[in-house]
């Protein structure tokens, strides 16, 4: 398995703002999935995208993919004091490999 | 919408003691995983387990832990003999396929604290 790194490692903006989170990876992928994590809780599933796939829309996310780049971006538009959490990328190589690999996460405040 | 359940929702044990932490996957789920989380650190994958037996472990699961599916329903993660170092949050999760290929469903985890 391989690891995703996200960037940046901490995001404040005001609600009502868009925040974009980028994950960069270093081999070839089956697909990347999005997770969130609030304090203190488990990690809940978001979006998968799969290798062959650009773009991904489910309600307020939108998430990229660029194989030539190895690289995924999450965006949250108008966010809400409820979006504050972690949010973390996981690379998956696909058939063969079961685990999911976090990195550190990209910590999103979202003040009021 | 069906969730994955684990308890207790926290643990205090001496060291050296054996420990279970129990999950209840999601029903029609065949793919479970353990993993846990130190204090401040990265989410890290233990085990992989479908068909009864283990599908892949990493470097943390060794001769200490095991993992056991006793009846249909609950999905267990036994510790030996606890170190310090295993006081972490373990977090259980259910696919209904591969994980690399499904979403995996997170309980809110067991808080391990070893004494």
């Amino acid at each position: 398995s391989q690891q995703g790194e996200e960037d940046p490692q901490a995001l404040s903006i005001q609600e009502g703002e868009n925040a974009t989170m980028n994950c960069s990876y270093k081999t070839s992928i089956n697909n990347l999935q999005w997770y969130r994590q609030n304090s203190g809780r488990g990690l809940v599933h978001l979006i998968l995208i799969r290798s062959n796939e650009r773009e991904k829309h489910s309600g307020r996310l939108r998430v990229t993919l660029d194989t030539s780049k190895k690289s995924s971006s999450l965006l949250i538009t108008a966010s809400r004091a409820a979006d504050t959490a972690s949010y973390f990328c996981a690379p998956s190589p696909g058939a063969g490999s079961y685990q999911l690999t976090f990195g550190k996460g990209t910590k999103l405040s979202v003040i009021p | 919408e069906p969730e994955v359940t684990q308890t207790p929702s926290h643990q205090v044990t001496q060291m050296g003691q054996e420990v279970i932490l129990r999950c209840v996957p999601i029903s029609n789920h065949l793919y479970f995983y353990w993993y846990r989380q130190i204090l401040g650190q990265k989410v890290e994958f233990l085990v992989s387990f479908y068909n009864n037996e283990i599908s892949e472990k990493s470097e943390i699961f060794d001769d200490q832990f095991s993992v056991e599916r006793p009846d249909g329903s609950n999905f267990t993660l036994k510790i030996r003999s606890t170190k310090l170092e295993d006081s972490a949050m373990y977090f259980c999760a259910s696919s209904s396929s591969l994980g690399g290929n499904q979403p995996q469903h997170f309980g809110d985890g067991t808080r391990l604290s070893i004494l």
